[in-house]
């Protein structure tokens, strides 16, 4: 079934790189993303990466793709207090229904100064 | 500015009371969604439409109902409000296929039910 799992919580120190890590059950993933969600704001659309890919680069954000472990990374270079904020990793699956993602949990990353 | 503009922004709700949440988008999307957001269990998937005139159920419909009478509009009744639905609740509108553009998400409505 569709089961998308994620860590609660992460601490980091300005400056140094974040890792968010996800794991997924499903093969049949199409695409998979990542969003920011600021305090009392919805979600914004980070960075995807197809299925196909191994790894996407943009800015300061590296996707990691490993589909054997099915597990997705999310690296923040040079982290930021104005990274502060809950990542959901989501994928789409080709089987799914309309056009449904599948989130999970989030995780909260806190950056020290 | 474009994007998906949802309304009323807090809400105060008395057990038994029905009330609708407006979500409208005006980028043309063909699929439109509504989540609820509660604390530890992400985001889960409650009603959504493919088109106009054409709505599903999510994993947790019940307590609600959708209607899209037009592609821009995407309103969500709570019929009969209980303390269970305190939550924050989200819509969201992509492209028929997501693709590289993921979801575009309004900023929430909170609301809380006594």
């Amino acid at each position: 079934g569709e089961d998308v799992e994620q860590s609660l919580f992460l601490s980091v120190r300005e400056g140094d790189s974040s890792v968010i890590n996800c794991t997924y059950t499903d093969s049949s993933s199409t695409y998979l993303y990542w969003y920011k969600q600021e305090p009392g704001a919805g979600l914004q659309l980070l960075t995807y990466i197809f299925s196909n890919m191994d790894m996407k680069q943009d800015q300061r954000l590296t996707v990691l793709l490993n589909k054997k472990d099915k597990h997705l990374s999310l690296r923040i270079a040079d982290t930021q207090t104005g990274d502060s904020a809950i990542y959901f990793c989501a994928e789409k699956l080709i089987k799914a229904a309309g056009n449904k993602l599948t989130f999970g949990g989030g995780t909260r990353v806190l950056v020290k100064p | 500015n474009a994007g998906v503009t949802q309304t009323p922004k807090f809400q105060v709700l008395k057990t038994g009371q029905s009330m609708t949440l407006q979500c409208a988008q005006d980028m043309n999307h063909e699929y439109m969604s509504w989540y609820r957001q509660d604390p530890g269990m992400g985001l889960r998937l409650i009603h959504y439409s493919v088109g106009a005139g054409i709505t599903d159920q999510g994993e947790v419909p019940n307590g609600y109902n959708v209607s899209r009478s037009t592609t821009e509009d995407f309103p969500l009744r709570l019929l009969s409000a209980a303390p269970s639905q305190t939550s924050v609740y989200f819509c969201a509108s992509s492209y028929s296929r997501a693709g590289v553009y993921g979801y575009t998400f309004g900023s929430g409505t909170r609301l809380t039910v006594v």
